[in-house]
């Protein structure tokens, strides 16, 4: 299979702060999701980028692929940011293997 | 328009029993998917399917079997379960396997 990390694996952010994670993987993909577990358990998918840059609203992310990296950027963190976001690729863009990371788990302080 | 649903929420078996659960979408997605969430870990890919009446193996399907008779519905049965098998269970579906998946609640099981 195909090796993901996230770093970090806990983050405490006062509200309004801005935070960076980061997910590297150990092979090419051609398929790279971002998602947010709320504290309900939720699933969320917030970006489908297997290259390049998105954003929505307080949050975007960034694929390089050739670097083998995503980065989610989260600015001016609200209470509801809270959570653990997971990073998933898969080799191929047609490919149903996807592989999780083990999440950073974010917590938002008012 | 309720997404993806999942039957039940929560679930205690005893060791051997077995059960059904129950993954619906009202999208007319063509990809559904069954994973498990062990605590602490990301989420591991089950079973899935491309279309009605196909299935295939994931990266842990030992334990487990799936149908898919209809488009909208996508079934996960353990046959004997084992306390192994305890853990979070999310279904989700896709357009196709490159597009973002949505994520059903949730299914909570243990196995005693």
């Amino acid at each position: 299979g195909i090796q993901v990390e996230q770093s970090p694996p806990d983050l405490i952010l006062q509200e309004g702060a801005n935070s960076t994670l980061r997910c590297n993987f150990s092979d090419s993909v051609n398929n790279l999701q971002w998602f947010h577990q709320n504290p309900w358990g939720q699933l969320i998918n917030l970006f489908y980028i297997p290259s390049g840059t998105k954003q929505n609203g307080r949050l975007s992310a960034t694929t390089v692929a050739t670097e083998r990296y995503s980065l989610l950027y989260i600015s001016s963190s609200q209470t509801t940011d809270s959570g653990v976001y997971f990073c998933a690729v898969a080799r191929s863009n047609t490919g149903n293997q996807f592989y999780f990371g083990t999440g950073t788990s974010l917590t938002v302080i008012p | 328009n309720a997404g993806v649903t999942q039957t039940p929420k929560f679930r205690v078996l005893k060791t051997g029993q077995s059960m059904t659960l129950l993954c619906a979408q009202d999208m007319n997605h063509e990809y559904m998917y069954w994973y498990r969430q062990d605590p602490g870990m990301g989420l591991r890919l089950i079973h899935y399917s491309v279309g009605e009446g196909t299935t295939a193996k994931g990266e842990v399907p030992d334990g487990y079997n799936v149908s898919r008779l209809k488009k909208q519905n996508f079934l996960l049965g353990l046959e004997s379960a084992a306390p192994s098998q305890t853990s979070v269970y999310f279904c989700a579906s896709s357009i196709w396997s490159g597009t973002g998946k949505y994520f059903g609640p949730g299914t909570r099981l243990t196995v005693l």
